[in-house]
């Protein structure tokens, strides 16, 4: 079955404790982004990616990193987390840059 | 992108019709009309996407006025588990490559 798939779906976590939000998709798609959704605010891109090694900001990419070695991954890395990046947290992807993209189930993300 | 206009909510009796209509009077000619859904907390999933012409899928159909200023997606046959939050969204085929998901419309199907 075409997806993309997301772990963990859910974490709960202490403020400065490093972890990585993994995201896999077995499309063969060439793009890739990260999404955090918030009450009020919507969809926010934080990072996206073109294609292998070719990685760039979204709109809020403050407090985090991405990194795309492998076509199918693009994992999301909280090096310092905080308070403030509690959220919902979806990865994407699609064909190519602009094509429909494809939403994962969403890792609930609390910081304490 | 243009800015699309949604009703916050519509109530559908299972089994029939859903018309969920959106505006984007803003629409420039080159800009596609995307419709999402989310149910619940789960991720956004693509429903249907259209230019100008009317587009059809298993899933629903896309009527786009001549004037390409609003839009209706259409749910032939809505069921329990079609309750989700329904996006449209306008898009540049270049550009950045953002969603922007506004408020959007939250339907429920009543059984």
């Amino acid at each position: 079955e075409a997806q993309v798939t997301q772990n963990p779906r859910y974490l709960i976590t202490v403020t400065g404790k490093k972890l990585t939000v993994t995201c896999s998709q077995n499309m063969n798609h060439e793009y890739m982004s990260w999404y955090r959704q918030d009450p009020g605010l919507g969809l926010r891109q934080i990072y996206y990616s073109m294609n292998v090694e070719v990685t760039d900001k979204g709109d809020v990419p403050e407090g985090y990193k991405v990194s795309r070695k492998e076509k199918r991954n693009f994992p999301l890395i909280l090096e310092s987390p905080s308070p403030n990046q509690t959220s919902l947290y979806f990865c994407a992807s699609s064909l190519a840059f602009r094509e429909t993209q494809y939403f994962g189930p969403g890792t609930r993300l609390l910081v304490l | 992108d243009a800015k699309t206009t949604q009703p916050p909510s519509m109530d559908c009796a299972e089994g029939r019709a859903a018309n969920l209509p959106c505006n984007h009077s803003t629409i420039s000619g080159n800009e596609y009309v995307y419709w999402y859904r989310q149910i619940h907390s789960q991720g956004p999933q693509y429903i249907i996407h259209g230019l100008k012409n009317n587009e059809t899928n298993e899933m629903a159909s896309l009527i786009i006025t001549e004037d390409r200023k609003s839009s209706t997606l259409i749910l032939p046959h809505a069921t329990l588990r079609d309750t989700a939050v329904y996006y449209c969204i306008v898009r540049l085929p270049t550009g950045a490559n953002n969603l922007f998901f506004g408020t959007g419309t939250r339907l429920t199907v009543i059984p």
